[in-house]
């Protein structure tokens, strides 16, 4: 079945302690994708990546880290979270930036 | 800052009637356009892609693109109780490989 499988699906952690949030997709997807969802803000765009070893800002970057070391897998990565980081986050994936992207089923973060 | 607008609504409509859902972007390069649905606690999945003017149409999904005056649509028919969601509208961004998102247009329909 294709899919986007993110975890953990629900995270509560305090401020400073570093955390990450796994994905992965098993479509052999290019284009791979982060992002935040709080209300009445809709979805943000936290990074991106075109493909293995390139990844680029997107609107919110601050605050995370991402890598892609193999194109199935886009980790992010909460260095010190703090408080504004909670969130609804979703990763995605598609073909190329064009096409469009497949979901993964979201992680709920709340730092304290 | 590239935007996607959206009517945060709520927009209700009754059993059977047709939705009509709008989206304006500001960026007049973005050539790739996507219409999603999202239920609440869910994850978004796809309702329709769009990338040239006119009209496409998919089962009881109409998705509009006028890129001289920049707004996209999405028309349901028949609309279903089982359409009530949030709809986001969402723009690939020209120069780069961003995807800017609509903050979503809640719709209910009411049986």
């Amino acid at each position: 079945e294709a899919q986007v499988t993110q975890n953990p699906r629900y995270l509560i952690t305090v401020t400073g302690k570093k955390l990450t949030v796994t994905c992965s997709q098993n479509m052999n997807h290019e284009y791979m994708s982060w992002y935040r969802q709080d209300p009445g803000l809709g979805l943000r765009q936290i990074y991106y990546s075109m493909n293995v070893e390139v990844t680029d800002k997107g609107d919110v970057p601050e605050g995370y880290k991402v890598s892609r070391k193999e194109k199935r897998n886009f980790p992010l990565i909460l260095e010190s979270p703090s408080p504004n980081q909670t969130s609804l986050y979703f990763c995605a994936s598609s073909l190329d930036s064009d096409q469009p992207q497949h979901f993964g089923d979201g992680t709920r973060l709340s730092i304290l | 800052q590239k935007e996607v607008e959206q009517n945060s609504g709520p927009l209700s409509v009754p059993e059977g009637a047709i939705a009509s859902l709008n989206c304006t972007y500001s960026d007049r390069g973005s050539q790739s356009f996507f219409w999603y649905r999202q239920y609440s606690g869910k994850s978004p999945e796809l309702i329709m892609s769009i990338y040239s003017n006119g009209d496409k149409e998919d089962g009881r999904f109409t998705a509009q693109l006028n890129k001289a005056s920049q707004y996209v649509s999405l028309l349901i028919r028949d609309s279903q109780p089982s359409d009530s969601a949030t709809y986001l509208c969402a723009a690939k961004g020209s120069g780069g490989f961003k995807t800017i998102f609509g903050a979503g247009t809640r719709l209910f329909v009411k049986a």
